[in-house]
C-alpha cells in the first residue's frame, strides 16, 4: 500500500505569511494527488486536484506542485479563513489520506 | 443544490452491526462513482470504500475488509455502508462523498461534494 507522510504536522503562521505543507508518498503516483481542507466539525473540502489544479472557486492564493513522490500545497499569504487542517489524498491504487497538517495562528 | 445526507450513526456495542445511509440530490447519482470517508474523534481522515455507478466494483481499505460492504440504490438515489463486527477503533465520524472523474490531458479524480457525516460510536 502507499503510504502518504505530510509535514509538518503542524504549524503557527501569521496572517499574511507565506506557508507550505509538504506531502511524500512511499512510491511514484505520478500527479495522482488531490488537497483538502477541513475546519473543526466541518466536512474537508477540495482544494486542488491532480497536484496542481486549482478546483473553480478556491482562492488564487493557494497552489499545488510536484510529480512522483514529493507535494507540496502553498498558501501565498495565510488569511484569517486558511486556519484549518490540510490533507493530502492520492488515488493511485487504493486511495490514502496524509496524516494531515493544521495551521495554527501565531 | 447538489447535496449529500448521511444517516444511520449511533452508539453500537462491540461485534454489533450498523446500516450507514447517504441520500443523494440534485445530481445524476447513478452515473456517479462515489465514496465512504471515515474520521476518527481528533484523528486525520481515512478513505473506507468506493463503488462504481452500478455497484459491480467495490473497493475498500485492507481494514474494513470482509467486515464492511458498500451498496448503493440507484432507484433511490442512495448510497449505504453496511457494518458488522463493529470494533471499538471504528468509531469515527462517516462521511459520504461524490467522486468526480474528468478528463482534461489525462483522467483526474477527486471528492468534490461531502456530506456533513454520521456519528458511529462503538462502545460497551
Amino acid at each position: 500500500d502507499i503510504q502518504m507522510t505530510q509535514s509538518p504536522s503542524s504549524l503557527s503562521a501569521s496572517v499574511g505569511d507565506r506557508v507550505t505543507i509538504t506531502c511524500r508518498a512511499s512510491q511514484s503516483i505520478s500527479n495522482s494527488l488531490n488537497w483538502y481542507q477541513q475546519k473543526p466539525g466541518k466536512a474537508p473540502k477540495l482544494l486542488i486536484y491532480g497536484a496542481s489544479n486549482l478546483l473553480s472557486g478556491v482562492p488564487s492564493t493557494f497552489s499545488g506542485s510536484g510529480s512522483g513522490t514529493d507535494f507540496t500545497l502553498t498558501i501565498s499569504s495565510l488569511q484569517p479563513e486558511d486556519f484549518a487542517t490540510y490533507y493530502c489524498q492520492t488515488y493511485s491504487a487504493l486511495w490514502t489520506f496524509g496524516q494531515g497538517t493544521k495551521v495554527e495562528i501565531k | 443544490e447538489v447535496q449529500l445526507v448521511e444517516s444511520g450513526g449511533g452508539l453500537v456495542q462491540p461485534g454489533g452491526s450498523l446500516r450507514l445511509s447517504c441520500a443523494a440530490s440534485g445530481f445524476i447519482f447513478s452515473s456517479t462513482w462515489m465514496s465512504w470517508i471515515r474520521q476518527a474523534p481528533g484523528k486525520g481522515l481515512e478513505w473506507v470504500a468506493n463503488i462504481k455507478p452500478d455497484g459491480s466494483e467495490k473497493y475498500y481499505v485492507d481494514s474494513v475488509k470482509g467486515r464492511f460492504t458498500v451498496s448503493r440504490d440507484n432507484a433511490k438515489d442512495s448510497l449505504f455502508l453496511q457494518l458488522y463486527s463493529l470494533r471499538a477503533e471504528d468509531t469515527a465520524v462517516y462521511y459520504c462523498a461524490r467522486i468526480v472523474i474528468t478528463l482534461t490531458y489525462q483522467y483526474f479524480y477527486y471528492m468534490d461534494v461531502w456530506g456533513k457525516g454520521t456519528t458511529v460510536t462503538v462502545s460497551s
